[in-house]
């Protein structure tokens, strides 16, 4: 059973760009979670998506940033316009349930120049 | 408010025991998580705790004691591939619905 999957694993852009981070649950899992990781920081919580639709989504910035779990295909982190601020690990978790264990995914690097 | 507290960094020596404590504060608590971070890679899950008292998993073991808003993650025999960050995480249900939260990290290195 393959785990968490997150593409791209680093990722490169320009200010003003957009980012666009995919993560794909492990197998069974409906529930997924997006945390933000600046360097020698903890995990922040950013938004929690379950199958079409956003459950909690308190962590995020309103400005510049969305997220997505359609029906069909993975999880999508969106950060339009990014800033040098940006540049963090993003990590989408998943878990079967809730109240269930949440298992991470490798992360995705995302500097921005 | 919420508020999870852990020292930033501890040394230990290899084959030695070393006890990483965790303290919190959530209106919602709903369980303690620890995970083990490697630098670079993504957090993996070590062990949970919803009830007061110890769980032994191998050479880890996690403590609980709500009414003290207190967990300590005990490592035995150390081993240098234990060197890592280690995340103390509380699942709160104040907000109506299941969230992480995560304290800053602990990094332990071990020597030999």
């Amino acid at each position: 059973n393959a785990g968490v999957m997150q593409n791209p694993r680093h990722l490169v852009r320009r200010r003003g760009q957009e980012a666009r981070l995919r993560c794909s649950p492990m197998k069974g899992h409906s529930h997924v979670y997006w945390y933000r990781q600046l360097p020698e920081e903890g995990l922040k919580f950013m938004v929690y998506l379950q199958k079409e639709n956003i459950i909690d989504e308190s962590g995020m910035p309103k400005e510049r940033f969305s997220a997505e779990f359609p029906k069909e295909g993975p999880s999508i982190l969106r950060i339009q316009q990014v800033v040098r601020g940006d540049s963090a690990a993003y990590f989408c978790a998943s878990s079967p349930g809730y109240t269930d264990t949440q298992y991470f995914g490798p992360g995705t690097r995302l500097t921005v120049l | 408010g919420q508020n999870i507290d852990q020292p930033t960094e501890m040394t230990a020596t290899e084959g030695a025991i070393v006890q990483i404590n965790c303290t919190y504060q959530t209106s919602g608590f709903n369980g303690l998580f620890w995970y083990q971070q490697h630098a670079g890679e993504a957090p993996t899950f070590l062990s949970y705790n919803v009830l007061d008292g110890l769980e032994e998993k191998g050479r880890f073991s996690s403590f609980l004691s709500r009414s003290k808003g207190y967990s300590y993650l005990l490592l035995k025999e150390l081993q240098m591939k234990d060197s890592a960050s280690y995340l103390c995480a509380v699942r709160d249900l104040s907000g109506g619905y299941n969230k992480l939260i995560f304290g800053a990290g602990t990094r332990l290195a071990v020597h030999p």
